[in-house]
């Protein structure tokens, strides 16, 4: 089975600029999960999303948000960007999204803000 | 709300010899308690993962973990360093919301020397 894919792994973009990444699910997962990484906070959650809903939110200001397509796969975007967006991004994905899944990463797309 | 302590920001070892990656939690209820994996410039891999079936846990690539609840701890340890054991390691609870929202610690670096 192929893993968590996204897309693009790389992105350079300026301030104000808005972004989207996308995420595609190992196939047969139906929640998906975005997490935020730098070397200042860490690993933090950005929300969850199950059968096209969003059913979890982390503490990330509105500019970030994201939709889930019936196919599973999901986008998150982020608008008016700031330097401090400057992030890797990591999608992961489960089955159902119940507390004792396995959540399966993908490699992340590293962006960055000038 | 649930959180992890990772004890030690760094830790190195020399080749061959034994690995202990210090882990506190605390939960109020019985937690579902993770160990991930980092290499450089990659995603989150899976070591293993403890939902109270067993309080040892063992995992890939040799890694094993003790779940206790007395000491709310859960170390990772390996009888023998290998080289490429090199990277962060991330102790993760997932937090009681109904759905999955993993909360990640700060990270164990693991230096490996020959």
């Amino acid at each position: 089975k192929a893993g968590v894919t996204q897309t693009p792994r790389y992105l350079i973009k300026t301030r104000g600029q808005q972004v989207t990444l996308s995420c595609s699910p190992i196939s047969g997962h139906r929640s998906v999960s975005w997490y935020q990484q730098t070397p200042g906070q860490g690993l933090q959650f950005l929300f969850e999303y199950f059968s096209e809903t969003q059913r979890n939110k982390g503490n990330f200001p509105g500019r970030f948000s994201g939709r889930q397509f019936s196919n599973s796969r999901s986008e998150m975007n982020v608008s008016t960007l700031e330097l401090g967006d400057s992030a890797l991004y990591l999608c992961a994905s489960s089955l159902l999204g119940a507390l004792q899944e396995t959540q399966y990463f993908g490699p992340g797309t590293r962006l960055l803000v000038l | 709300a649930q959180s992890v302590t990772q004890l030690d920001s760094h830790v190195s070892v020399s080749e061959g010899t034994p690995v202990l990656l210090r882990c506190n939690y605390s939960s109020s209820y019985s937690p579902s308690l993770f160990w991930y994996v980092q290499h450089p410039n990659k995603g989150l891999q899976l070591l293993l993962k403890y939902t109270s079936a067993a309080t040892l846990v063992k995992g890939i690539n040799g890694f094993e973990a003790e779940f206790k609840k007395s000491e709310t701890s859960f170390h990772l340890t390996k009888p023998s360093a290998h080289m490429s054991d090199a990277a962060e390691y991330f102790c993760v609870v997932s937090e009681n919301t109904g759905f999955q929202k993993l909360v990640f610690g700060t990270g164990t670096r693991l230096l490996v020397s020959p």
